[in-house]
């Protein structure tokens, strides 16, 4: 199994420009997350689906993110217009959501974004 | 809501010292309880978990016992490697056992000196 995917795994660009995370979940797995992690901050949850429908979108900064999931095997991440303090890892992660189960969740290798 | 709070880092242990990692934790619920660990330059990994109140988790001779009554969820291993050098983070799930999202501590640096 691959796991998770993640692309890219580095990402630099400027104040101003668009950015687009891509994540692959495992798969077989309906559930699917992403996380930012920052010095600051730690690890929050930014956004969850399941069965590729947005749950919970609460942690999402601002309107300047958003998180679609077009298929089981996909989802993005995209920030636009991104600014300096995005800069973070931001992971993905996926598990099989079973009511009443452990529901491990697998996180991907992240991608670590810089906004100069 | 729910928040966990852990042991700021850097710790710094010679090799074969015994380990703590402090965790405790507020939820709203019943929560699931679980460690990970994410090496240089790597995702988190899935160290161990509880999900019931007395249930031990343990994996590769770390231990942590799940305690409803002080709510606290803390780390051990009797003797550390050098391998063992990691950030480790405590997480919980609340209640419902669906596919809902972990809330993290702020994570701990464990250094391992030969």
């Amino acid at each position: 199994d691959a796991g998770v995917i993640q692309s890219p795994r580095h990402e630099v660009t400027e104040m101003g420009q668009e950015v687009t995370l891509r994540c692959k979940p495992i798969s077989g797995h309906n559930s699917l997350f992403w996380y930012r992690q920052t010095m600051m901050r730690g690890l929050e949850l930014l956004i969850y689906f399941n069965n590729n429908v947005p749950i919970d979108d609460s942690g999402m900064p601002e309107d300047r993110f958003s998180a679609k999931m077009p298929n089981a095997s996909f989802s993005t991440l995209k920030i636009q217009p991104s600014e300096p303090r995005d800069s973070a890892v931001y992971f993905c992660a996926s598990s099989l959501g079973l009511a009443g189960g452990m529901n491990e969740q697998f996180f991907g290798p992240g991608t670590r974004l810089t906004v100069l | 809501g729910n928040s966990v709070t852990q042991m700021e880092g850097p710790v710094t242990l010679s090799e074969e010292a015994f380990l703590t990692i402090n965790c405790t934790y507020t939820a709203t619920g019943y929560p699931s309880l679980f460690w990970y660990v994410q090496y240089p330059g790597e995702g988190l990994q899935l160290l161990l978990k509880a999900t019931k109140a007395d249930d031990k988790g343990s994996n590769k001779g770390f231990e942590a016992t799940y305690r409803k009554e002080t709510t606290s969820f803390h780390l051990e291993k009797g003797s550390v490697q050098v391998s063992d050098s990691a950030v480790y983070f405590c997480a919980l799930r609340d209640s419902g056992g669906g596919a809902d999202g972990l809330t993290f501590g702020k994570g701990t640096h464990l250094i391992i000196q030969p």
